[in-house]
């Protein structure tokens, strides 16, 4: 299986700092690589497909780039809304993976 | 509006078996990619497994052989039949849809909608 590996695991950060997330795979996946965004208590969120497509009604501050093995996740200017956990998601082999997830808290 | 409800969770003994079930409106779930995914408490999102379209499956490698997961179009409803569980196997599981996106270069698979999740407890 692809393994998925983002860094870091956490960060803290102020609201309108920038902040950008890596997710790094164990063998190419093109850019079949999916970005979800997780709240406590409830169900992850579509954010991004094909590592730089924003999902309708994701707020442009978000953007991701990458192909291959590196991809990054950023948030231009982060909002009180964007605190939450983040997690990269292959989907280039027939068995999915997910990364282990990047918590982005309040400093 | 697409709608995922998940039911059929519950307080289980190890070695025990489980169905769960997700009932989906808004679309057909012959239509698009129907996934569980886990997440055991204070943890990640584990992908477990995927029906597409098709009617093809795939599981993760820690539920091959004991999960199995099916659909019945004529209610809409997707189902995960889980087997000889084991504590690990504690977990809220979600249902999960999607579809390809498109985009330069080809399709690309995602998933777009989400339940509320049901809850799996394995222990004696």
């Amino acid at each position: 299986d692809i393994q998925m590996t983002q860094s870091p695991s956490s960060l803290s950060a102020s609201v309108g700092d920038k902040v950008t997330i890596t997710c790094r795979a164990s063998q190419s996946i093109s850019r079949y690589l999916n970005w979800y965004q997780q709240k406590p208590g409830k169900a992850p969120k579509f954010l991004i497909y094909a590592a730089s497509n924003l999902q309708s009604g994701v707020p442009s501050r978000f953007s991701g780039r990458g192909s291959g093995t590196e991809f990054t996740l950023t948030i231009s200017s982060l909002q009180p809304e964007d605190f939450a956990t983040y997690y990269c998601q292959q989907s280039y082999t027939i068995s999915w993976t997910f990364g282990q997830g990047t918590k982005v808290e309040i400093k | 509006e697409v709608q995922l409800v998940e039911s059929g969770g519950a307080l289980i003994q190890p070695g025990g078996s489980l169905r769960l079930s997700c009932a989906a409106s808004g679309f057909t779930v012959s239509s698009n990619y129907m996934s569980w995914v886990r997440q055991a408490p204070g943890k990640g999102l584990e992908w477990v497994s995927i029906i597409h379209g098709s009617g093809s499956t795939n599981c993760a490698d820690s539920v091959r052989g004991r999960f199995i997961i099916s659909r019945d179009v004529s209610k809409n409803t997707v189902f995960l039949q889980m087997n000889s569980l084991r504590a690990e196997d504690t977990a809220m599981y979600y249902c999960a849809s999607g579809y390809d996106h498109y985009d330069t270069g080809g399709y690309y698979p995602g998933l777009d909608y989400w339940g509320l999740g049901t809850l799996v407890t394995v222990s004696s």
